[in-house]
């Protein structure tokens, strides 16, 4: 069946504006989860959705970044106010229960100008 | 908090050749998961193998094996025969066996296989 997609592939933006980046799992794929991955770095953890549950929060680095998940499926993590240090590939993974291999997206590069 | 450490930040490789790449950890549970991710040019993360810490035996998926030494909290990938295709970043992770699951990331080695 068809992987984790993200849109857009890239986004250019300028400095202080907001953006949305969006993530479709695989279908019936409960658990999804956000990373982001700097140059040259490995991935930083963001934000985590377990079904129904309250979404993990723990990973977002300021109080401009923030997540929903609409119907347990489709999840848009929006990064108001953007900086220069935000920009970043920011990458998406679902798995079918806790625990369980998480699966990528094709990422988003965002550029902050 | 758990950590993870790949401390070769590029490797190369002839091409047939072998090749290891090297990944230790710290944790204080007992039960988890690690994993060895691939990141082409086109920054797709690709899944490898996957091991159980709870299984001694070493996953093995065709070329690729690992080296799981638990009480050292060693995790080390071997590349049989490798090819011009396995050119990519290569990542470590570790994963709790309950609770939050997100996973935490080496910083990752640039393996260039060599015609």
């Amino acid at each position: 069946g068809a992987g984790v997609s993200q849109s857009p592939s890239n986004k250019v933006t300028e400095k202080g504006k907001d953006v949305e980046l969006r993530c479709d799992p695989i279908s019936g794929h409960t658990a999804l989860y956000w990373y982001r991955q700097s140059l040259g770095q490995g991935l930083e953890f963001l934000i985590y959705f377990q079904g129904n549950s309250a979404p993990d929060k723990s990973g977002l680095p300021s109080d401009r970044f923030s997540a929903e998940r609409t119907g347990g499926s489709v999840s848009t993590l929006t990064i108001q106010r953007t900086q220069q240090e935000d920009s970043a590939v920011y990458l998406c993974a679902s798995s079918s229960v806790e625990g369980a291999t998480q699966y990528f997206g094709p990422g988003t590069r965002l550029t902050v100008l | 908090a758990q950590t993870v450490t790949q401390s070769q930040p590029e490797m190369s490789v002839q091409e047939a050749e072998t090749v290891t790449l090297s990944c230790t950890y710290d944790t204080s549970e007992s039960n988890y998961y690690l994993f060895w991710y691939k990141q082409p040019p086109s920054r797709q993360m690709i899944l490898v193998i996957r091991q159980e810490a709870y299984k001694q035996q070493n996953a093995t998926e065709n070329r690729f094996s690992v080296n799981f030494q638990k009480a050292a909290k060693s995790f080390s990938l071997k590349i049989s025969d490798s090819q011009l295709g396995d050119t990519a970043m290569y990542f470590c992770a570790f994963m709790k066996h309950s609770g939050n699951n997100d996973m935490r990331f080496g910083a990752g080695t640039r393996l260039t296989v060599k015609p």
